[in-house]
Formats: structure tokens, C-alpha cells, sequence
């Protein structure tokens, strides 16, 4: 049962902090997403990589936020410095999209959710 | 600012009822209406979806009404049982599959 994980499912640290969550997605997918979930603004899209190249992460605070795709079987997310602020869910997910340039694509609309990793920022 | 509309935000149905939630959208260029359903601690995960070209999509107990010209479409859970107590997001893509989400309703099934 192909599935996405990510590490750790709990991160608790003091503010300022560096934080890395990392996200394995479903083999032979090449889209991944990073979403952020909080109870005020619901689920946000953060980032999202196309074949391991970043495609847009205008949804980042790119001051403190940076995602990266070093292989195909690992995402990171990572802040540094950590703020209060940022504590909220994150979930990474993958999907299986054939693209066919200028940014349109084909095939499958599904992604697949990895369980999240809760972040609580002191 | 949120690209798809939802309500109510929450709904308690008695078992065997149904739940009925809305969504409004305004970009018309999305073309792919997805509906999540979320339980606590878990990720969301594809419960149902609907093109434009079709006004209607039933799967088991749930259906999706899909209104073009009015760009609203709703999910309707017949028959709610407890195990359907969950959160519902319903969303929207275009061909540069970043979804956008609903901001949730949650749904209470009383036994």
C-alpha cells in the first residue's frame, strides 16, 4: 500500500530554532506539494515541485522558508529562524502528473496526503 | 483570499440523514473540483471529484452536484453514518494542479 510519510509526526522547539521536516513521497510520483494547515487560515499551499525543480513557492515566506528536492524519494522543508507563528501542520503530498510544458498537464488530479507533521513553536 | 468559498462551517446530522455542503468559486478557469475529507490526525485524502462537463457524480453514498453558470457545486452525504464524522474540503484546480481549498465543514453524525 503505497503511502506518503513524513518526518517527524511531532516537533516541539524553542523559537529561533532550525527546523527540517522531510517527506518521502509515493514512488514514481513526480509532483510534490507542501501544504500548510493552522485553524485561521485553513490549508495552504507553500511550495510545489515538478520533477524535483521547484515550480512555485509563492505561498513561502521566503525569508525564514526554503524547500528543496535533493533526490526523488526525499523533500525537505525547512525554517530557519523558527517563529510562534509558524506552528501549524504540515503536510507534504505527491502525485502523478504528465506534463506537457507551459505549466499545463495532463493525466491524474489526485494528490496523496502524507499524515502531517504538527510543529509547535515555543 | 480564499479562491473557494465553503459553508456551513460545521453540521450535526442525526445517523441515517442527509449532510449537504456548498462551495462557491469564482475563477473560471478551473477545472477540476475535488472533494477531501479529513479525520483528526490524519492527512486529507481524495474522497470524490467532478469535471465541469458533468452536473452530477455518485459514488456510494456520496454525490456531488456541479452548477457551471452558477460556479457553485456541493457534496451531499446520503444516509450519514458515525463513521463519517469528519472534516470536508471541497476545492479547485486548473491545469497547474495547485488546488485550492475550501476553508472546511465539519461533520458531527449523532447515533
Amino acid at each position: 500500500d503505497a503511502r506518503v510519510t513524513q518526518t517527524p509526526r511531532h516537533k516541539v522547539t524553542e523559537m529561533g530554532q532550525e527546523v527540517t521536516m522531510r517527506c518521502q513521497p509515493i514512488l514514481g510520483h513526480n509532483t510534490v506539494f507542501w501544504y500548510r494547515q493552522t485553524m485561521m487560515q485553513g490549508l495552504e499551499l507553500l511550495a510545489y515541485f515538478r520533477n524535483r525543480a521547484p515550480l512555485d513557492d509563492s505561498g513561502m515566506p521566503k525569508d525564514r522558508f526554503s524547500a528543496e528536492m535533493p533526490d526523488a524519494t526525499l523533500a525537505t522543508l525547512k525554517i530557519q529562524p523558527s517563529d510562534p507563528r509558524d506552528s501549524a501542520v504540515y503536510f507534504c503530498a505527491s502525485g502523478l502528473r504528465v506534463w506537457r510544458g507551459a505549466g499545463e498537464g495532463l493525466g491524474t488530479d489526485t494528490q496523496y496526503f502524507g499524515p502531517g507533521t504538527r510543529l509547535t513553536v515555543l | 483570499q480564499q479562491q473557494v468559498k465553503q459553508s456551513p462551517q460545521s453540521l450535526i446530522v442525526q445517523k441515517g440523514g442527509i449532510s449537504i455542503i456548498n462551495c462557491a468559486y469564482e475563477n473560471t478557469a478551473f477545472d477540476y473540483f475535488p472533494w477531501y475529507q479529513q479525520f483528526p490526525g490524519k492527512g486529507p485524502a481524495l474522497l470524490i471529484a467532478i469535471r465541469p462537463d458533468v452536473s452530477e457524480k455518485k459514488e456510494g453514498r456520496f454525490t456531488i452536484s456541479f452548477n457551471k453558470s452558477a460556479k457553485q457545486f456541493s457534496l451531499h452525504i446520503m444516509d450519514s453514518q458515525p463513521g463519517d464524522s469528519a472534516t470536508y474540503f471541497c476545492a479547485a484546480t486548473s491545469n497547474d494542479y495547485k488546488l485550492s481549498f475550501g476553508a472546511g465543514t465539519t461533520v458531527t453524525v449523532r447515533a
